[in-house]
């Protein structure tokens, strides 16, 4: 089955330290990569997207991606975290009409 | 627009009690989807529309049936409900295929005792 593994369950860092969350898929078909974020109490949003094209991708809120077809990656970073950045992130992989999620990542920014 | 929404919010269930929660979209989408999640597995894909009329099974069926009776809407049905569903369940749509961008519920949190 395909799957989508996310490297760390937990990631604690102090404000303005930077940050890089790693993300592997297990097939190298058509790639639509997705990373979303889940504040506390809150629904999943789309923080960004990948399809083709450039493989800097570049979100909202100063994050950013970058797709490594041969390592089958697509990471996500961000240069100064800040407290508001505490939350879940969940790296996901869209293929024919399927979705599949990694585990996420919980993120603690410590002030 | 109401985006995405899901009702009830929350709901406590005994053992082999049935219920349904509803979702419900205003943005036209063709994809819905429900998922449940639980801590350390992410969402994992229940089942799945591709379109009115239309369902699949996700990952994780077992227990659960849905219909789409409504372009706009998509219920997900538990019919004898185990303490092993206790789970925040997100309903999410998209446009067209895996390709493009979901947009989640609030989610519902539901407890079974």
């Amino acid at each position: 089955a395909q799957s989508v593994s996310q490297h760390n369950h937990h990631v604690i860092l102090s404000e303005a330290a930077s940050l890089e969350l790693g993300c592997n898929y297990s097939y190298g078909g058509t790639v639509n990569l997705f990373w979303y974020v889940q504040y506390p109490g809150q629904h999943l949003q789309l923080l960004l997207k990948y399809f083709s094209g450039d493989p800097l991708v570049k979100g909202i809120k100063g994050f950013e991606a970058e797709f490594i077809k041969s390592k089958f990656s697509f990471n996500l970073r961000k240069p100064s975290v800040q407290w508001s950045d505490t939350a879940e992130y969940f790296c996901a992989w869209g293929y024919g009409q399927n979705f599949v999620f990694g585990p996420g990542t919980r993120l603690s920014v410590l002030p | 627009n109401a985006g995405v929404t899901q009702t009830p919010k929350f709901r406590v269930l005994k053992t082999g009690q049935s219920m349904t929660l509803l979702c419900a979209q205003d943005m036209n989408h063709e994809y819905m989807y429900w998922y449940r999640q639980d801590p350390g597995m992410g969402l994992r894909l229940i089942h799945y529309s591709v379109g009115e009329g239309t369902t699949a099974k996700g990952e994780v069926p077992d227990g659960y049936n849905v219909s789409r009776l409504k372009k706009q809407n998509f219920l997900l049905g538990l019919e004898s409900a185990a303490p092993s569903q206790t789970s925040v369940y997100f309903c999410a749509s998209s446009y067209s295929t895996a390709s493009y961008e979901q947009y989640f519920g609030p989610g519902t949190r539901l407890t079974v005792t």
